[in-house]
């Protein structure tokens, strides 16, 4: 298997504008996380699915994001409008549903830079 | 809540060996987890211990777990210059609520030749 694949690696954008991150989990697994890192704050779960389904994104900043999935095998994170201080790395992870604990396998992440 | 905290950094010569700490506040945790992040890439799990346990070791890896002091350590034996990386431990507690995996802010550990 591939792994969690994410897209793109690296995203440079303008402030204002909208920026969409990509994920492809391992297949066969059930849950999907999205997180961020930042020095400052360190990893945070933003938001996580359970079988295509929002279970809670009490982590979600603010509502200029937004996630979405239409499948088991793609999940998007959205930005609009894009700020500065959405700078950060975002990975994404998956698990399966009776895995040892719900060990999560994470994306290579996309580092986002926002000018 | 569930709140997981580590040192920041720790540094350490090669061959010696290493100790990363971590403490939760979450009684109700059922797996404790390190994780290992390398320089431009995600995390990838390096051991867990179940709740129930209170050591387990993996070739280089001794993870101890002191339940009364919700306290959970890493060492890592034989340190090696590619050991150097970010370490996160992680609770995962079960609840009515919802599971959740609770990271700590991570460890950042220097390997000196």
């Amino acid at each position: 298997d591939a792994g969690v694949i994410q897209s793109p690696r690296h995203e440079v954008t303008e402030m204002g504008q909208e920026v969409t991150l990509r994920c492809k989990p391992i297949s066969g697994h059930d849950y999907l996380f999205w997180y961020r890192q930042t020095m400052m704050r360190g990893l945070e779960l933003l938001i996580y699915f359970n079988n295509n389904v929002p279970i809670d994104d009490s982590g979600m900043p603010e509502d200029r994001f937004s996630a979405k999935m239409p499948n088991a095998s793609f999940s998007t994170l959205k930005i609009q409008p894009s700020e500065p201080r959405d700078s950060a790395v975002y990975f994404c992870a998956s698990s399966v549903l009776a895995g040892e604990g719900n060990e999560q396998f994470f994306g290579p992440g996309t580092r986002l830079t926002v000018l | 809540g569930e709140d997981v905290e580590q040192s920041l950094f720790l540094s350490v010569r090669e061959g010696d060996s290493s100790v990363i700490n971590c403490t939760y506040t979450d009684s109700s945790s059922t797996y404790l987890y390190w994780y290992k992040q390398e320089p431009g890439a995600g995390l990838q799990l390096l051991t867990y211990i179940f709740s129930n346990m209170d050591m387990k070791q993996d070739q280089r890896l001794t993870v101890l777990l002191n339940k009364k002091d919700k306290h959970l350590s890493l060492r890592i034996a034989d340190t090696q210059t590619g050991d150097s990386a970010i370490y996160f431990c992680a609770e995962y507690v079960i609840k009515a609520a919802g599971n959740k995996l609770t990271f700590g802010g991570g460890t950042r550990v220097l390997v000196k030749p």
